[in-house]
This record gives structure tokens, C-alpha cells and sequence, in this order.
């Protein structure tokens, strides 16, 4: 299947700092691609849907000041959590969607665990 | 509300023995997929079923998609400790993203 890569895989920021995390497409393009939050033992919430040369469109309660997203490039997307503070400590997923293949299938990141103190 | 209800949320179950998860909606679905993530990784997709009634086979996952596309199972036989995960069923709404039910975590005992 296709490849998504994520970086960092993890990091600790202090609380009030700005944290960029990268969502890479690396063997197809990806015009749109997603991000996800997940806490503990939980499922998969949406955040955002990621659009090449447009603007992100969130889900409802999601801060897009807050969590900023640049879909720079086909194989890129970028989400920044900025001035972030302990409760936004996570693990942040993306996924991005290969249109070559069947069915709308869907390849996930490794996710990057966010940490703040 | 949420579009797909999972049960269990949880399963602990001995190497060897049989386990079945379920996922279940009042929508009518043109596709399912099911995926497997282990602690600290992105969710896998394991299968994608379209067809009512369809049935796949995964070697020891058996996939199972409703005759009216509302439902679909996931059935282990002879789960092992490597079939430790989070089970999540996941389907396309109308505005063309990835939803995801609640989850099923299993855990297999050696």
C-alpha cells in the first residue's frame, strides 16, 4: 500500500511555544489529505480536512486559529498547533487519500505524540 | 451522534480462542473498511468491503459486510498475541471523509 510519513514522531514543547508537525505523501499525490487527534484508549476524532492550494476546512469545535494547516504541496501538509498548552497534548494523526487507488482508500501517518508541559 | 457503534469497546481473550467484532449503523453504506492500529502507530487498513453480503478472508480475519450494507463483522479464529490492537470500522460520509466508530481493543493473552 501507499506510504504516509510523519515528523516528529514525537516531541515536548513548553507550554505557550508553537509545534509544527509534517504529513509526507511519499510514492503518490495527494490532493487531500486529513488530520486526526486521538486520546488514550479512544478512537480517531477529524480535525481538519487538508486541501492542496486552498484552505483547510475544519469540524466543528476545532480552533483553526489554533491549529493552523498549509497544504503547501501535493505530497505535503503541515499542521501547527500553535501556542500550545497541556491540554492539547496528543497524538495527532494525518492521512492522506492515494486517487489511484479503489475505493477512496485512505493511508495513515505513524502519528507524532505532542507533549506539553 | 455518532454515524457507526462498535461493540465490545473492549475484549480479552486466551491465545487460541475465537473473538467477532461488530459494527453497526442505521445508514446504508456504499463501502467499509476495516482497520488494525497497535499502540503509538496510525491506524492499517486491513479490508475495504463494498458488496452486500460480501465476505473476505484475511488469513485468520474473516470480514463480513450486512446483505443491506448497515452492518459488517470482523471474526478472528484462533486470535493470537500479535492480534493485539485497536479494531476500528470506518466509512465515507457525505461530505467525503473518513469517519471512525468508537473502536474495539483486543487484547490476546499468550
Amino acid at each position: 500500500g501507499a506510504v504516509v510519513s510523519q515528523h516528529p514522531s514525537r516531541v515536548i514543547c513548553k507550554s505557550g511555544t508553537s509545534v509544527k508537525i509534517e504529513c509526507r505523501s511519499l510514492d503518490f499525490q495527494a490532493t487531500t489529505m486529513f488530520w486526526y487527534r486521538q486520546f488514550p484508549k479512544q478512537s480517531l476524532m477529524l480535525m481538519a480536512t487538508s486541501n492542496e492550494g486552498s484552505k483547510a476546512t475544519y469540524e466543528q469545535g476545532v480552533e483553526k486559529d489554533k491549529f493552523l494547516i498549509n497544504h503547501a504541496s501535493l505530497t505535503l501538509s503541515t499542521l501547527t498547533v500553535t501556542s500550545a498548552h497541556p491540554e492539547d497534548s496528543s497524538f495527532y494523526i494525518c492521512s492522506a487519500r492515494d486517487p489511484t487507488s479503489g475505493y477512496n482508500e485512505q493511508f495513515f501517518g505513524p502519528g507524532t505524540r505532542l507533549t506539553v508541559l | 451522534t455518532q454515524l457507526l457503534e462498535q461493540s465490545p469497546q473492549f475484549l480479552s481473550i486466551q491465545e487460541g480462542e475465537n473473538l467477532t467484532v461488530y459494527c453497526n449503523s442505521s445508514s446504508v453504506f456504499s463501502s467499509l473498511q476495516w482497520y488494525r492500529q497497535e499502540p503509538g502507530e496510525g491506524p492499517v487498513l486491513l479490508v475495504t468491503v463494498v458488496t452486500g453480503g460480501e465476505v473476505k478472508k484475511l488469513k485468520r480475519l474473516t470480514f463480513q459486510f450486512g446483505d443491506a450494507r448497515k452492518d459488517s463483522s470482523l471474526h478472528i479464529t484462533a486470535a493470537q498475541p500479535g492480534d493485539t490492537g485497536l479494531y476500528l470500522c470506518g466509512i465515507w460520509d457525505s461530505w467525503g471523509k473518513l469517519q471512525f466508530g468508537a473502536g474495539t481493543q483486543v487484547v490476546v493473552t499468550p
